[in-house]
């Protein structure tokens, strides 16, 4: 079975700052992993993924995430907080070949960017 | 590009009725679509997996009877919610991928949500 754990119900930050949301997984197969985020009264939206090749992926709106096995973690990341970033982020994974699509999602973790 | 539409976007009904929803992706075909629920600040459940042509896949503990899903198209999938009361009152997401097959790690495309409040 696989599984998805964000460990902050929520993480503040300070515009302009650093922020890393984080997340850890667990698979029996390879991990497909992704981050959505959620913005309220609304679905998700595609931020960026890992399948394969560099460990760092970049995504949409500066965001990037590091795709770490040894510690099987997959934390978002953004070099600087913007007050619009704040929302409801979802980290998921699918186990591919065990999965066929379907995806396991954390339990979500509201961000807020203080101005 | 990859743009999944949901109508209604918010729907009220009395209790004892059938409400549908329908998933469309815009700009893609989707062989695969997939129906989730969400409650207040709660992660998304999926509910059942929709193929195109063939019959819904549901999850555990799902009534397959009351949530009544069609996948009648490459772009179409409804969701309906058969003789509805206040328990089911939810947010309904579904996503769709631009092309799915075993083994695949295509991305999920999410709809914008349907708010339903049964009454």
């Amino acid at each position: 079975a696989q599984s998805v754990a964000q460990p902050e119900d929520q993480v503040n930050v300070a515009e302009g700052n650093p922020l890393t949301v984080k997340c850890t997984y667990s698979v029996s197969g390879n991990p497909y992993l992704f981050w959505y985020v959620q913005y309220p009264n609304r679905g998700l939206q595609f931020l960026l993924k890992y399948i394969t090749g560099d460990n760092l992926v970049k995504g949409s709106y500066g965001f990037e995430a590091e795709f770490n096995k040894s510690q099987t973690s997959f934390h978002l990341k953004k070099p600087s907080a913007l007050v619009s970033d704040s929302a409801l982020y979802f980290c998921a994974v699918n186990a591919g070949g065990t999965s066929y699509g379907k995806l396991t999602f954390g339990q979500g973790t509201i961000l807020t960017v203080h101005p | 590009g990859a743009v999944v539409s949901q109508h209604p976007s918010r729907v009220i009904c009395k209790s004892g009725t059938s409400v549908k929803i329908e998933c469309r992706s815009l700009d893609f075909q989707a062989t695969t679509m997939f129906w989730y629920r969400q409650f207040p600040k709660q992660s998304l459940m999926l509910m059942a997996t929709s193929n195109e042509g063939s019959k819904a896949t549901y999850e555990q503990g799902v009534e397959k009877d009351k949530f009544l899903i069609n996948h009648a198209s490459l772009t179409l999938s409804t969701l309906t919610v058969t003789s509805a009361h206040p328990e089911d009152s939810s947010f309904y997401i579904c996503s769709a991928s631009p092309m799915i097959r075993r083994g695949g790690t295509d991305t999920q495309y999410f709809g914008p949500g349907t708010r339903l409040t049964v009454l």
